[in-house]
């Protein structure tokens, strides 16, 4: 089955102590990206990456980091987590007929 | 800037049809489209549009773009419980960025 697999799908964390949320696809796309989803907001992108050893920063790339070291993987990671920071993340692939979501990472940081 | 706008919440009775509005700013765009998104799980592809289109029909869904102005409508007829969820219009700018609503909260009463 084609999908987008996000882990965890729920984390509470303190300020400051770095995190990983994995991202990994099934259908060897290209495209990748974060977005994350704020009452009121909609989905705001952190960042992409159109192919392996690609990334850049979307709207909202301030306190995120990304890497793409293989085709299948996109890994979003927080080097010192801030309140401001606690939101409904997702990761998604692009085929030629729209994104693929996963199905959340819900990040508490306190 | 590119911006997408919906208004937050819809309710309708059961058996009768839901029209879920959005307008947008970039003229660029090449491919509008429709999400839902059900309690707790991620973005749902429900339909899309080429821009080059004035509409297009899917079962009970029926789209509806008004270049000229901008427009984007998602029409579903017969409208069930279980069509409640929030939907998210999102316009595609090209790169692969796609540009997403605040989101439209549909609630069907029986």
């Amino acid at each position: 089955e084609a999908q987008v697999t996000q882990n965890p799908r729920y984390l509470i964390t303190v300020t400051g102590k770095k995190l990983t949320v994995t991202c990994s696809q099934n259908m060897n796309h290209e495209y990748m990206s974060w977005y994350r989803q704020d009452p009121g907001l909609g989905l705001r992108q952190i960042y992409y990456s159109m192919n392996v050893e690609v990334t850049d920063k979307g709207d909202v790339p301030e306190g995120y980091k990304v890497s793409r070291k293989e085709k299948r993987n996109f890994p979003l990671i927080l080097e010192s987590p801030s309140p401001n920071q606690t939101s409904l993340y997702f990761c998604a692939s692009l085929s030629n007929y729209g994104y693929t979501f996963g199905s959340g990472t819900r990040l508490t940081v306190v | 800037g590119e911006d997408v706008e919906q208004s937050l919440f819809l309710s309708v009775r059961e058996g009768d049809s839901s029209v879920i509005n959005c307008t947008y700013t970039d003229s660029s765009s090449t491919y509008l489209y429709w999400y839902k998104q059900e309690p707790g799980a991620g973005l749902q592809l429900l339909t899309y549009i080429f821009s080059n289109m004035d509409m297009k029909q899917d079962q009970r869904l029926t789209v509806l773009l008004n270049k000229k102005d901008k427009h984007l409508s998602l029409r579903i007829a017969d409208t069930q419980t279980g069509d409640s969820a929030i939907y998210f219009c999102a316009e595609s700018i090209g790169g692969g960025k796609l540009i997403f609503g605040q989101g439209t909260e549909l609630s069907v009463k029986p």
